[in-house]
């Protein structure tokens, strides 16, 4: 089965400094896609950005990108410039590819991030 | 607006009193699933619908049920709640030929007391 493993539950940046989140993931397959979700206090689930693995090139959006090392199945979140709104629940997933099936979302245990002013 | 909406938002209950929380989705996805999420869990999913009258459990589906009569709407029923199901609870959907991509409702939180 597979497994999507956020080793830090909490993490801290300084506003407008770069904050990594970690997200480590096991599976046999070879196509699939992560995703990184946040969560504010509003409960929300909120999709920040997702990567599919049979690209390469690390996928971006705007302040957001990640590092993705498929050989390590290492998927980590970048954040910069980080902002007061940042400051949330990020959601590793990873989600097997809609091929026929099921294909439910299998999430890591979330890392709480605080965005310090 | 393109949403998945569900209902209630809140509700606290007491242990076995039957309860549904409702999910409904305008864009007329195939695959609906809900997930509960705990502290230090994560979220895990409880049940999906491939289509209308298609249901089948996901990880953790013990305690539950679900319907799929019209392709818009997938109840989650709770035949006697228990006060393990105390949890927040999340709908989502995907639209066809792009099931990489769930949208998510609100979020329900439960309580059984």
């Amino acid at each position: 089965a597979q497994t999507v493993t956020q080793s830090q539950p909490e993490m801290s940046v300084q506003e407008a400094e770069t904050v990594t989140l970690s997200c480590t993931y096991d599976t046999s397959e070879s196509d699939y896609y992560l995703f990184w979700y946040k969560q504010p206090p509003s409960r929300q689930m909120i999709l920040v950005i997702r990567q599919e693995a049979y690209k390469q090139q690390n996928a971006t959006e705007n302040r957001f990108s990640v590092n993705f090392q498929k050989a390590a199945k290492s998927f980590s979140l970048k954040i910069s410039d980080s902002q007061l709104g940042d400051a949330a629940m990020y959601f590793c997933a990873y989600s097997p590819t809609p091929n026929s099936g099921n294909t439910p979302l299998v999430f890591g245990k979330g890392t709480r991030l605080s965005v310090i002013a | 607006e393109a949403q998945v909406t569900q209902n209630p938002r809140y509700l606290i209950t007491v242990t076995g009193k039957k309860l549904t929380v409702t999910c409904s989705q305008n864009m007329n996805h195939e695959y609906m699933s809900w997930y509960r999420q705990d502290p230090g869990l994560g979220l895990r999913q409880i049940y999906y619908s491939m289509n209308v009258e298609v249901t089948d459990k996901g990880d953790v589906p013990e305690g539950y049920k679900v319907s799929r009569k019209e392709k818009r709407n997938f109840p989650l029923i709770l035949e006697s709640p228990s006060p393990n199901q105390t949890s927040l609870y999340f709908c989502a959907s995907t639209p066809p030929g792009h099931r990489d991509t769930q949208y998510f409702g609100p979020g329900t939180r439960l309580t059984v007391l």
